[in-house]
């Protein structure tokens, strides 16, 4: 079965300091998500990659999907303690009708 | 509605007791899925609905779980006997269709089952 792994597990940056957070899979990925979510709340997605070698930004955040597509990494430059929650990767699992299979998320705290 | 939404947002219950979680979908998202998220993990997914039938149960962990979604809209998880073990935040997703969405799924808030 697919896993993902995301790394680190946890991350405190100083507010305006850039960082980056991995999401490694161990099969390849047909639909690669990365969502944010923060205390009591429900998942809000950021984007969505699907083609070897995609890049996607949004405002100060930006996603990748390498080539061999068994690896996105997500990096937020200039972070502000808006930026502050747990981000997780999910993917397509290959067969099925939109089931996602998600990593267990990374936890940022952006210090002011 | 603009959102999907969950309800009740937190639910305690006496070990051994019934529970109905419920989800409101995005209005026309055919997809529904159910997925349950517990402490320090990702969600993991339990039930996939598209229109009123059941397509993809594999990830209800056992009998004491089941889902419905008699008119292609609002869902409901039930819990039967419930254990301590059961304590999770349980998510609500719909989409317009089943498979890949370029937009994503829309997640609900959830609702934090906590048994007792």
């Amino acid at each position: 079965s697919q896993e993902l792994e995301q790394s680190p597990q946890s991350l405190i940056v100083q507010e305006g300091k850039n960082l980056t957070i991995n999401c490694t899979s161990s099969k390849t990925l047909y639909g690669l998500y990365w969502y944010k979510q923060k205390y009591g709340e429900g998942l809000i997605f950021l984007m969505m990659l699907q083609k070897g070698g995609e890049e996607k930004s949004h405002e100060k955040i930006t996603a990748k999907l390498d080539e061999k597509k068994q690896q996105s990494s997500l990096h937020i430059t200039a972070s502000q303690p808006s930026h502050a929650g747990i981000y997780l990767c999910g993917a397509d699992i290959p067969g099925s009708q939109g089931n996602l299979i998600f990593g267990k998320g990374t936890k940022l705290s952006v210090k002011p | 509605g603009a959102g999907v939404s969950q309800t009740p947002s937190n639910k305690v219950t006496e070990k051994g007791k019934y529970v109905e979680l419920r989800c409101d979908p995005i209005s026309g998202h055919t997809a529904l899925y159910w997925y349950r998220q517990s402490l320090g993990q990702g969600p993991e997914f339990l039930i996939y609905f598209q229109g009123t039938g059941a397509a993809d149960d594999s990830g209800l962990p056992n009998d004491r779980f089941f889902a419905v979604r008699p008119e292609g809209s609002v869902s409901t998880l039930k819990i039967q006997r419930t254990e301590r073990g059961d304590s999770a935040v349980y998510l609500c997703a719909s989409s317009p269709a089943p498979g890949q969405s370029n937009y994503g799924y829309t997640f609900g808030s959830g609702t934090r089952l906590t048994v007792v």
